[in-house]
This record gives C-alpha cells, sequence and structure tokens, in this order.
C-alpha cells in the first residue's frame, strides 16, 4: 500500500524558514516523479515543485522561484521542501504527490500525504 | 501561468450527468495530452480520478470520463451519486515545464 506522509509544518514568522519533509513506502521511490502541492485556507489547490525520480531535474512555480528548493534522499524513500523568505501569502497545508510516471507531468499525481500545515503570521 | 479556468459550481440530481469544464490555453491544455482531474472531499486529500486526459486510475468508477477538445478539457460523471458530491480541480503540464492547476469547481448533488 502506497503512503505518504508529510511533517515538518508549523507557525513560523515572516522571512523565516521551514523544511518539510514526506516519508513514502509502498512503492520503488527512486523510480517516480514526485510533487509539492499546496492548498491557502478556503483556496483551490497550486502546483509549487516537481523533482524527477533520481532527484537530477527539479521544476517550480514561479511564486516560490528563488525561496523555496525541492530534494529527495531516494535511500531514506523521502522527499523534502527547504522554504526559506517565508511570506504571509505562503499559508497553506502541503501535500506531497506521488507522480503517475517517472516524469510530473505523465500519469497525473496518484497518491497524496494528507498534508502538513505551514502558517506564517508574526 | 494563469489557473485554468472552471467554473465555480455545478449541480444534478442523482442519476443524472453533469460536465465540468477546464478552459485553458495553446500553452497548456491545448498543447499537451497532460490533463488530470482530481476529487477532494472537505478535509480530504485530492483523489486522481482521471489522468492523461482520458484515462482512469485503477478503481474509479467508470462513470467518471474525460475528454479534450482545442484548449478545454472536460470531466463528465453520469448516473450522479451524492458521494460524488465534493470540489473538482483539473491541472495540465504547461509549456513553461509547470502544471497548472484550474480553480476548482464545487459539485452540488441535489
Amino acid at each position: 500500500e502506497v503512503q505518504l506522509v508529510e511533517s515538518g509544518g508549523g507557525l513560523v514568522q515572516p522571512g523565516g524558514s521551514l523544511r518539510l519533509s514526506c516519508a513514502a513506502s509502498g512503492f520503488t521511490f527512486s523510480s517516480y516523479a514526485m510533487s509539492w502541492v499546496r492548498q491557502a485556507p478556503g483556496k483551490g489547490l497550486e502546483w509549487v515543485f516537481a523533482v524527477s525520480g533520481s532527484g537530477g531535474h527539479t521544476y517550480y512555480a514561479d511564486s516560490v522561484k528563488g525561496r523555496f528548493t525541492i530534494s529527495r534522499d531516494n535511500s531514506k524513500n523521502t522527499l523534502y521542501l527547504q522554504m526559506n523568505s517565508l511570506r504571509a501569502e505562503d499559508t497553506a497545508m502541503y501535500h506531497c504527490a506521488k507522480g503517475g510516471s517517472g516524469w510530473y507531468g505523465e500519469g497525473g499525481l496518484d497518491y497524496w500525504g494528507q498534508g502538513t500545515p505551514v502558517t506564517v503570521s508574526s | 501561468q494563469s489557473a485554468l479556468t472552471q467554473p465555480a459550481s455545478v449541480s444534478g440530481s442523482p442519476g443524472q450527468s453533469i460536465t465540468i469544464s477546464c478552459t485553458g490555453t495553446s500553452s497548456d491544455i491545448g498543447g499537451y495530452n497532460y490533463v488530470s482531474w482530481y476529487q477532494q472531499h472537505p478535509d480530504k486529500a485530492p483523489k486522481l480520478m482521471i489522468y492523461d486526459v482520458s484515462n482512469r486510475p485503477s478503481g474509479v468508477s467508470n462513470r467518471f470520463s474525460g475528454s479534450k477538445s482545442a484548449n478545454t478539457a472536460s470531466l463528465t460523471i453520469s448516473g450522479l451519486q451524492a458521494e460524488d458530491e465534493a470540489d473538482y480541480y483539473c491541472t495540465s503540464y504547461t509549456s513553461s515545464s509547470t502544471l497548472v492547476f484550474g480553480g476548482g469547481t464545487k459539485l452540488t448533488v441535489l
């Protein structure tokens, strides 16, 4: 059974940093692209970042360019999102999601974690 | 990259069929066959319902179907059931190597 469990969210002041983690199990982690998708309270879904199965290629939304970094440790079956220079508009539930194929654009996002909440406020 | 355009809400009675549209541009929906649809119940994680325009993942009811014409994708739900009441989101791969979501559609089963 595929499981994705996020952690690391919390309350942080504007300008601060957080690192989110997503522990994966139930599939060959290194064979699939992974994405982070966020959802602000009462709002829709926003794709944030994707990384290839090998970790060698990353793709991001303009809204987080230069502030967020995605990475993965295939030996630990874990995905990360390093978030720096956080802003109030980054407040959201952050979900990790498994790609349906080795490339994030194809196959949809077929499994999602329950998410970890991030609140940016002073 | 602007969000894809979905109707804010749609509704239907049990047993009826409804269609949710998702409109983009030639740089996203019109340029690639990488459109997906997600169902989200309140306080739950999204669930993949359709991928690559018209493919259904294993376990998803065949009452759900997807299609695309030019820059508009569509999700059709036939034989509406109470459990289908949820928010639905489309997404597409884009020429900027990003994924873009629609704003979401709230489906009400009357």
